[in-house]
Parts: structure tokens; C-alpha cells; sequence
């Protein structure tokens, strides 16, 4: 099963700022990884797919980046709505599809 | 544009079964793979398996194999997941979410609002 391991757990920037969010795997998981936006009682959103792909009418703020084991997802300039819990998931080993254990970005 | 509506909360004794349901309307539903994924109460998400209902046949997450049933109706654009032997540990919600691109599993672009199941004695 392919581990990943997202940094930092909690990350408080202030609106204006830039969010630089980073999950690494177990092993080479090639392109193919995920970035979804959780909010409180929502369903997750996807953002990112195939590392640096955005999803249908993801603001171009968004970006990810990275292949094999070290990937990146950066948000240029934060805006209100973006302080959320951020998850990555990799589809390339499966069964199982695995998720990272989050990162909470927050307001400073 | 595709809307996945699913059942409502349930609460369940330790060692009994859950039965979800999750509807598909807006987009075609035979060839695009509906999974399922949870998530504990403050805690982060867990592929369970989905199905390819046009395929019939389901994939498993390991840790969930020989427990879990997922299931597909064609004819009503339902997906099924059962969930046997319960215990405090399954008290999450329950997400199905619909694969990205037809006849994969790859990513979830579209996913329901999420079913709560309380297993408590």
C-alpha cells in the first residue's frame, strides 16, 4: 500500500499570502496524484489531478506540481474561502486508492 | 451536471450490518466508476472500493475485503454499500463519489453530501 505523508499538518498564513502544501509517497507514484479542498460538513472538491492538472473551474491560483514521490500544491495568493483542510490521493498502486492524512490550512 | 444523492443517517448496534444507498442523476452512470469513501469524526478519508456498474464486478480496498459489498442497479442509477460486523470503529461518514473519467477509478470529481452512520450499543 503507497503511504503518503503530507507536511505540514497545520500550516496559519494570512489572506494575501502564499500556501505551499507538499505531500510525499512511499514510493513513486509517477504523475499520478490528486489534490482535493475539504471545507467543514462539505464533501471534498477536487483541485488538482495527474499532479498538475486543475479541475473544471478551479481558480487559477491553484497549482501542483511534482512527479514520483515529491509533490507540491501551491496557492498563489490566498483568498477567504481557501483556509480548508487539503488532502492528496494517489491512484497509480491500487487497490488501495490512498489518501494523505491532511493538511489544515488556517487563518494567522 | 451530475448530482449523486445519497441515504440518510443511520445509527447501528456493534455487530450488525449498514446498508447505503447512493442515486446518480445528471450524466450517464453505467461506464463511470462510483466509489466509496469514508471518513471518522475528525479524522481523514479512506477509499473503501467502488464498482463500475456497467462491469458488474467490484474492487476492494484490502482492509475491507470480506466486509464490505458494494453493489450497482443500472436501471436506477443506484449504487449499494454494505457494511457487515460493525463496530464503534465504523462510525464515520460515508461518501460515494464518482470517478473522473469513464471506466477508471482514477480521481472523484462529483461526490454525494455524505451519509452518517453512529455505531453505538
Amino acid at each position: 500500500e503507497i503511504v503518503l505523508t503530507q507536511s505540514p499538518a497545520t500550516l496559519s498564513l494570512s489572506p494575501g499570502e502564499r500556501a505551499t502544501l507538499s505531500c510525499r509517497a512511499s514510493q513513486s507514484v509517477d504523475i499520478y496524484l490528486a489534490w482535493y479542498q475539504q471545507k467543514p460538513g462539505q464533501a471534498p472538491r477536487l483541485l488538482i489531478y495527474d499532479a498538475s492538472n486543475r479541475a473544471t473551474g478551479i481558480p487559477a491560483r491553484f497549482s501542483g506540481s511534482g512527479s514520483r514521490t515529491d509533490f507540491t500544491l501551491t496557492i498563489s495568493s490566498l483568498e477567504p474561502e481557501d483556509f480548508a483542510v487539503y488532502y492528496c490521493q494517489q491512484r497509480f498502486h491500487w487497490p488501495p486508492i490512498t489518501f494523505g492524512q491532511g493538511t489544515r490550512l488556517e487563518i494567522k | 451536471q451530475v448530482q449523486l444523492m445519497q441515504s440518510g443517517t443511520e445509527v447501528k448496534k456493534p455487530g450488525s450490518s449498514v446498508k447505503v444507498s447512493c442515486t446518480a442523476s445528471g450524466g450517464v452512470f453505467s461506464t463511470y466508476a462510483i466509489s466509496w469513501v469514508r471518513q471518522a469524526p475528525g479524522r481523514g478519508l479512506e477509499w473503501m472500493g467502488g464498482i463500475v456498474p456497467l462491469f458488474g464486478t467490484a474492487n476492494y480496498a484490502p482492509k475491507f475485503q470480506g466486509r464490505v459489498t458494494i453493489t450497482a442497479d443500472e436501471s436506477t442509477s443506484t449504487a449499494y454499500m454494505e457494511l457487515a460486523s460493525l463496530t464503534s470503529e465504523d462510525t464515520a461518514i460515508y461518501y460515494c463519489a464518482r470517478a473522473s473519467d469513464s471506466g477508471t477509478y482514477y480521481y472523484f470529481d462529483f461526490w454525494g453530501q455524505g451519509t452518517l452512520v453512529t455505531v453505538s450499543s
